[in-house]
């Protein structure tokens, strides 16, 4: 089945360095989107990309979408303490009704 | 608070117990969800209810056992479950039409199988 691969599982950063999580999907994407996990909490929606190629900005984080749909990136710049949590990229393939997760990528601060 | 609120948060039960898990949202939408989510793995869909119908039950062993009475609240019964069923069980909901990707989750309810 279509499967949506992210990576990596876990990056440790210095707070102020940056941080990249990429999603590959084995096929072609509708849209995807990309939700943040607090430790303890659930996950919540950040953004979604439908657009070949599209690029959006929140802040320090900047979303993309690449010109084949079949993957996309989240990059953080100059992390800090608040963005500790695990990013789920999360896609819509060719049944077109059904979310089909990553595995998530953890992102922790070295103290 | 996201407007999805999940009950009990914690759960601990024995393999021969039935419990409920209830899940009520306050947004207005119109589809809700039950998800399954394991460590290192990605989330995983049990349950669509669109309107108030199931429309999507992924293979789901029936000792889960989902209930829809309205728009507004979704249950999740469970009986005779095993070991490999602790996780944390996640509601969400969204407008399926205008928003459908869009999902507001609830807290989850940690759920362990002894």
């Amino acid at each position: 089945g279509q499967q949506v691969m992210q990576i990596p599982q876990y990056q440790h950063v210095q707070e102020g360095e940056d941080f990249t999580t990429y999603c590959n999907s084995s096929t072609t994407l509708s849209n995807i989107q990309w939700y943040k996990q607090r430790p303890g909490g659930h996950p919540v929606f950040l953004i979604q990309l439908v657009k070949s190629g599209e690029v959006k900005k929140q802040k320090r984080l900047t979303f993309q979408f690449g010109e084949a749909k079949k993957n996309s990136s989240l990059h953080i710049t100059a992390t800090q303490t608040t963005d500790v949590g695990t990013y789920f990229c999360a896609g819509i393939g060719d049944s077109n009704y059904q979310l089909i997760w990553g595995a998530g990528t953890k992102l922790i601060i070295k103290p | 608070e996201t407007g999805v609120t999940q009950t009990p948060r914690h759960l601990v039960m024995g393999m021969t117990n039935k419990k409920s898990l209830k899940c009520e949202q306050h947004l207005g939408h119109n589809a809700m969800y039950w998800y399954k989510q394991s460590a290192k793995k990605p989330l995983e869909l049990m349950f669509v209810y669109s309107l108030e119908e199931r429309v999507e039950n992924n293979s789901v062993p029936s000792r889960f056992s989902p209930e829809c009475p309205n728009s507004s609240h979704l249950f999740l019964h469970l009986h005779t479950l095993q070991p490999e069923d602790s996780a944390l069980y996640l509601c969400a909901s969204s407008q399926r039409e205008y928003d459908p990707w869009k999902l507001f989750f609830g807290s989850g309810t940690q759920l362990s199988v002894l």
